[in-house]
């Protein structure tokens, strides 16, 4: 695809249950970003993937919070025990970073997670 | 720490008039400053980016200026129009952890026809 692509667009879960949210970032980005919008808020950070590692994992709320990216490609996050406050759009964004450049971040359309 | 703080939170203009926000950052390494668009409902999209070897950069009617000194960096939209309207985020690249991207708070403008 062209663009950056999240999957499931939107999820219901029941608190205490596992959830896992996917992102396909546009082929040859190196960059993949994490982030976390309740509704009306900003663009928390979660966690920046350079290639297939993980420099900063910082903005994770909890170890319940896990993030993998496999073959500098599809990244999933993961939820464990999911609670009310996880309730949220999930954000994901790829760019092209050469060294010390940054270049656009372009976004997911999210994943709206809701736990009941 | 890392850290962009972006102000107003809320701005209410009237059509043709001009709106200015405002974002200050931490990291003095910082070297890419972009701003995004959030439209009810859809995703982030950039409307314009600024890098630290220039100071200001204009693209029809929205402007960004870089202040590296100060630490800080506005947009200016002039000629309000109300499809203006929206969720307005900056951002600054944090060099110290190779490219991470962090955003302020947002800005909600309203443009009142």
């Amino acid at each position: 695809g062209a663009g950056v692509s999240q999957s499931p667009s939107n999820k219901v879960t029941e608190k205490g249950k596992d959830v896992e949210l996917r992102c396909d970032p546009i082929s040859g980005h190196t960059a993949l970003y994490w982030y976390r919008q309740s509704l009306g808020q900003g663009l928390e950070f979660l966690i920046y993937f350079q290639g297939n590692s993980a420099p900063d994992k910082s903005g994770l709320p909890s170890d319940r919070f896990s993030a993998e990216r496999t073959g500098g490609s599809v990244s999933t996050l993961t939820i464990q025990r999911t609670q009310q406050e996880d309730s949220a759009v999930y954000l994901c964004a790829s760019s092209l970073v050469y060294g010390a450049l940054n270049t656009e971040a372009f976004f997911g359309q999210g994943t709206r997670l809701t736990v009941v | 720490g890392e850290n962009v703080e972006q102000h107003p939170s809320t701005l209410s203009v009237q059509e043709g008039d001009s709106a200015v926000i405002k974002c200050t950052y931490s990291d003095s390494a910082s070297n890419y400053f972009p701003w995004y668009k959030q439209e009810l409902g859809k995703r982030p999209q950039l409307i314009i980016d600024i890098r630290s070897n220039v100071g200001e950069k204009k693209d029809q009617r929205i402007a960004v200026t870089l202040n590296k000194t100060a630490k800080h960096f506005s947009l200016h939209i002039t000629e309000t129009q109300p499809e203006d309207s929206a969720v307005y985020f900056c951002a600054a690249s944090i060099r110290s952890n190779t490219g991470k991207l962090i955003f302020g708070q947002g800005t909600t403008l309203q443009v009142k026809p």
